[in-house]
């Protein structure tokens, strides 16, 4: 079946750090990938997308690559700041519909 | 503000009470989700609806039931929990593939529930 492995946290980083939470997926076809962020005391957003290989999404300073050959969509931030403290989803969805959530991701970051 | 409204934002509830969760989606969306959210651990696919219809039910306790009046209003409706079923309970929707949607569409999701059970 189709699954979704991130990186275990929690992650801590000084501000002005660089980021990144890795993420790799089983999937049969060709899936759309996502990361979602929960902020707290909140549900998840959308944080970007990609729909097909080697497509980039960004979005605020955060950016992911769609790799296929590595089934991979690893997030990086070049310089994460103290609101960018939040969990961390990684997702896909197939072309039957159907959407796989990872376990998320815990990203504290101090001044 | 994602256009998925939940009530209440927080619920306290013994155990032989009976008490229903409300999700409204303003997007225009078929489908609407709810996930179970507990500490420390995954996030859970409760039930799926797609054009009103109920497509998945993830082996959840019949001490909760979905109801999807039209496509804009889901509920859940508990009655008889267990302190166990004390989380997080999150609705979503998205556009469903089945139904002309793309699978790069997202899920959209509401503020959550945060549920209680003494």
């Amino acid at each position: 079946g189709d699954s979704v492995t991130q990186m275990e946290g929690p992650v801590t980083l000084s501000e002005e750090a660089f980021l990144t939470i890795n993420c790799t997926y089983t999937a049969t076809g060709y899936p759309s990938l996502f990361w979602y962020v929960q902020y707290p005391g909140e549900g998840l957003q959308l944080l970007l997308k990609a729909t097909k290989a080697d497509d980039k999404g960004s979005n605020k300073g955060f950016e992911a690559t769609y790799r296929k050959e590595t089934t991979s969509f690893h997030l990086e931030k070049g310089s994460v700041q103290v609101s960018d403290s939040a969990v961390y989803f990684c997702a896909l969805n197939t072309n039957a519909g159907k959407s796989t959530f990872g376990d998320g991701t815990t990203l504290t970051v101090k001044p | 503000e994602t256009g998925v409204t939940q009530t209440p934002r927080h619920l306290v509830m013994g155990m032989t009470n009976k008490k229903s969760l409300k999700c409204e989606q303003h997007l225009g969306h078929n489908a609407m989700y709810w996930y179970k959210q507990s500490a420390k651990k995954p996030l859970e696919l409760m039930f799926v609806y797609s054009l009103e219809e109920r497509v998945e039910n993830n082996s959840v306790p019949s001490r909760f039931s979905p109801e999807c009046p039209n496509s804009s209003h889901l509920f859940l409706h508990l009655h008889t929990l267990q302190p166990e079923d004390s989380a997080l309970y999150l609705c979503a929707s998205s556009q469903d593939t089945a139904s002309g949607g793309r699978p790069y569409n997202e899920q959209f999701f509401g503020p959550g529930t945060r549920l209680t059970v003494l």
